[in-house]
């Protein structure tokens, strides 16, 4: 069974600083990949950044870049230079290579506030 | 190009009433996928289609739920019966085709259904 865990349920960061947001996960997949969404408050689901498991390199995408540690099982999304547009919920999510892909396993969230 | 449409953006009902959720995924997106999303909870995967067929129906949370797709496109998912813990967001996501763990689910804006 998959399992994503993200313990922070809030955040705050200052406006122009960087934040990372946690996550971890649980997988006997050999096989998974590992995505970032946001919510603003309108409530649309917006696809950020994403990490494979055989993926050498660190993914980044503009401001995002998502801090993968195979090891640990963690895959913390970092954001540099945080802007007021930033506030919003952040999930972590995984799609495992078992069953043919198509179940994706989503976090509960992390309620991201940036002060100005 | 166009993204996933949801209609109705907004549905009011009354309990014991059947409703209709309509899911417009992007054009050539092999898979479609149905979420429910409770106030300030995570997503809740309910079916994945592949095409027309829908391989994995586990998350549907009773038999008072169904969910078709005709024409590899157009998703409707049913509620029979409507209770008040139906109250929730509805998120459709579809997917292009063979990409793996890698596929990117791209969401629509959601049915936000209240149940009175």
């Amino acid at each position: 069974a998959q399992k994503i865990t993200q313990t922070q349920p809030g955040m705050f960061v200052q406006e122009k600083e960087a934040v990372t947001l946690d996550c971890t996960y649980d997988t006997s997949d050999p096989s998974y990949g590992l995505f970032w969404y946001k919510q603003p408050s309108s409530g649309e689901m917006i696809f950020l950044i994403y990490q494979g498991s055989y993926d050498q390199q660190n993914a980044t995408e503009g401001r995002y870049s998502l801090n993968f540690q195979k090891a640990r099982k963690s895959a913390n999304l970092v954001i540099s230079a945080s802007q007021l547009g930033d506030s919003a919920m952040y999930f972590c999510a995984m799609r495992g290579s078992q069953g043919g892909y198509q179940k994706v396993t989503f976090g509960t969230g992390t309620k991201l506030q940036v002060i100005p | 190009g166009a993204g996933v449409s949801q209609s109705p953006s907004n549905k009011v009902t009354e309990k014991g009433k059947d409703v209709e959720l309509r899911c417009d995924p992007i054009s050539g997106h092999t898979a479609l996928y149905w979420y429910r999303q409770s106030l300030g909870q995570g997503l809740e995967f309910l079916i994945y289609f592949q095409g027309n067929s829908a391989p994995d129906k586990s998350g549907l949370p009773s038999d008072r739920f169904s969910a078709e797709r005709t024409g590899g496109s157009v998703s409707t998912l049913t509620i029979q019966r409507t209770q008040q813990e139906d109250s929730a967001v509805y998120l459709c996501a579809s997917s292009p085709p063979g990409q793996g763990v890698g596929d990117t689910q791209y969401f629509g804006p959601g049915t936000r259904l209240t149940v009175l």
